[in-house]
């Protein structure tokens, strides 16, 4: 497994203003995904994050909305850009160390309330 | 129809009693199967994983595949209050590193 961390924790925005989710891991990893949970229900991949190409969205996320850095293979970000309150979701990254099963190593989470 | 189906719950059992969590599924190209649970306020811990159908145990938990039927089922004996979460079953093709969950079970055991 990898130890995940992701900063801030729990924030509390105002709609129309955004933030920056960021997501660090213990060692090198090549796929990382990001994912949104809405209250009481399961997860939703965002998109998949590849150290040296472009994140590829789920149908229903764009770039716009959802930017995504991944600048070396222990980090990446999660931009929520010009939030409403539909956006208050708990935001997780998530990485997968390439074993045959596919199993995925979640973070924490972020935990976004836009009022 | 959603590709994954969990039983919702949510589930409340007495300590000790054994607990039986369930999802259906219609991608017959799943091979790998996951559970995950998930305390309050906390990221998704993986639990468990199997590859096709059969039977896999870890201490009170076992993982059951059964393809033909489209269906998988966690069991854990002995249930203790610190069981209480939040499981979440995931699926994923051979192919690719996509997973698809269910919506989760949330499940209390009383003291």
């Amino acid at each position: 497994s990898a130890v995940i961390s992701q900063k801030p924790s729990r924030d509390i925005c105002q709609r129309g203003t955004s933030l920056t989710i960021q997501c660090q891991v213990d060692s090198q990893v090549t796929m990382m995904f990001w994912y949104r949970q809405q209250p009481g229900q399961s997860l939703t991949l965002i998109a998949t994050a590849n150290q040296g190409s472009e994140a590829t969205y789920e149908s229903g996320f764009v770039i716009d909305k959802f930017p995504i850095s991944r600048p070396n293979l222990t980090f990446s970000t999660l931009t929520v850009s010009n939030m409403s309150p539909e956006d208050s979701s708990i935001y997780l990254c998530s990485l997968f160390l390439g074993t045959g099963d596919g199993t995925q190593y979640f973070g924490p989470g972020t935990r976004l309330l836009v009022l | 129809q959603k590709e994954v189906e969990q039983d919702p719950g949510p589930l409340s059992v007495p300590e000790g009693a054994i607990v039986s969590l369930n999802c259906t599924y219609s991608n017959s190209a799943f091979q790998y199967f996951m559970w995950y649970r998930q305390y309050s306020r906390k990221g998704p811990e993986l639990l468990m994983y199997t590859y096709s159908s059969g039977n896999k145990e870890d201490g009170r938990f076992t993982a059951q595949v059964d393809k033909s039927s489209k269906y998988i089922s966690l069991f854990i004996r002995d249930s203790q209050p610190s069981d209480s979460a939040t499981y979440l079953c995931a699926m994923k093709e051979t192919s690719g590193s996509r997973l698809t969950f269910g919506e989760g079970t949330q499940l209390t055991v009383n003291p």
